[in-house]
């Protein structure tokens, strides 16, 4: 069974850094991309990064662009998200997701983690 | 960016009836580039229907999917007590986005 889990979230200061990991197994992890999508009550599910199989290409949302950066080590079966200059509206559950095989219009996240908190506030 | 509306916000029906959920997308999509997930609460969002129509495996056949353009919809045909939860519609056509969600509660 494809299995996904999330940590490394907790309570950041604004303009502070955390860096999630996401562990996978059930299958062949560098043949996949995976997506960071993030979830709040008040804006719900919004996608915030991807990478494709082999980790050389990389993929943002605005609003996370130039902030955090997201790799992979295909060794280790294992996806990080470093955040930095966090903010207030980064307080959000963080999912990764894996794609259908490529990240591309007509793919699709088929599997996704538990999820990690991660919350900014003084 | 495509944004995604979906209808109603909240569909109040009991175990057996039949639901229809609905996502109007901003931006005409090819019914490919069309999923839908299901969250029960606590849970994390799991795949029920992939390119607009097709179920996900292990996803019974009460779900369905349909629609073209700008307009979809997801179908429960008989609810069972296990469907109560929030159903997400997402499109992949240059940038992925999601609705909001329907949450499907008991009447």
């Amino acid at each position: 069974d494809v299995q996904l889990s999330e940590s490394g979230g907790g309570l950041a200061q604004p303009g502070g850094s955390l860096r999630l990991s996401c562990v996978a197994s059930g299958f062949t992890f560098s043949s996949y991309a995976i997506s960071w999508v993030r979830q709040t009550p008040e804006k719900g599910l919004e996608w915030i990064s991807a990478i494709s199989g082999g980790g050389t290409s990389t993929f943002y949302a605005d609003s996370v662009k130039g902030r955090f950066t997201i790799s992979r080590d295909n060794s280790r079966n294992t996806l990080y998200l470093q955040m930095s200059s966090l903010r207030v509206d980064d307080t959000a559950l963080y999912y990764c997701a894996k794609w259908r095989d490529y990240y591309g219009s007509g793919s699709y996240l088929t599997n996704w983690g538990q999820g990690t908190q991660v919350t900014v506030s003084s | 960016e495509v944004v995604l509306t979906q209808s109603p916000g909240t569909l109040s029906l009991s175990p057996g009836e039949r639901a229809t959920l609905s996502c109007k997308a901003s931006q005409s999509l090819s019914s490919t580039h069309l999923a839908w997930y299901q969250q029960r609460p606590g849970q994390a969002p799991r795949l029920l229907i992939y390119e607009g129509s097709s179920r996900a495996t292990g996803i019974p056949d009460r779900f369905s999917g349909g629609g073209s353009g700008t307009d979809f919809t997801l179908t429960i045909s008989r609810l069972e007590p296990e469907d109560f939860a929030v159903y997400y519609c997402h499109q992949y056509r240059n940038s992925p986005t999601f609705g909001l969600g329907t949450k499907v509660e008991f009447k």
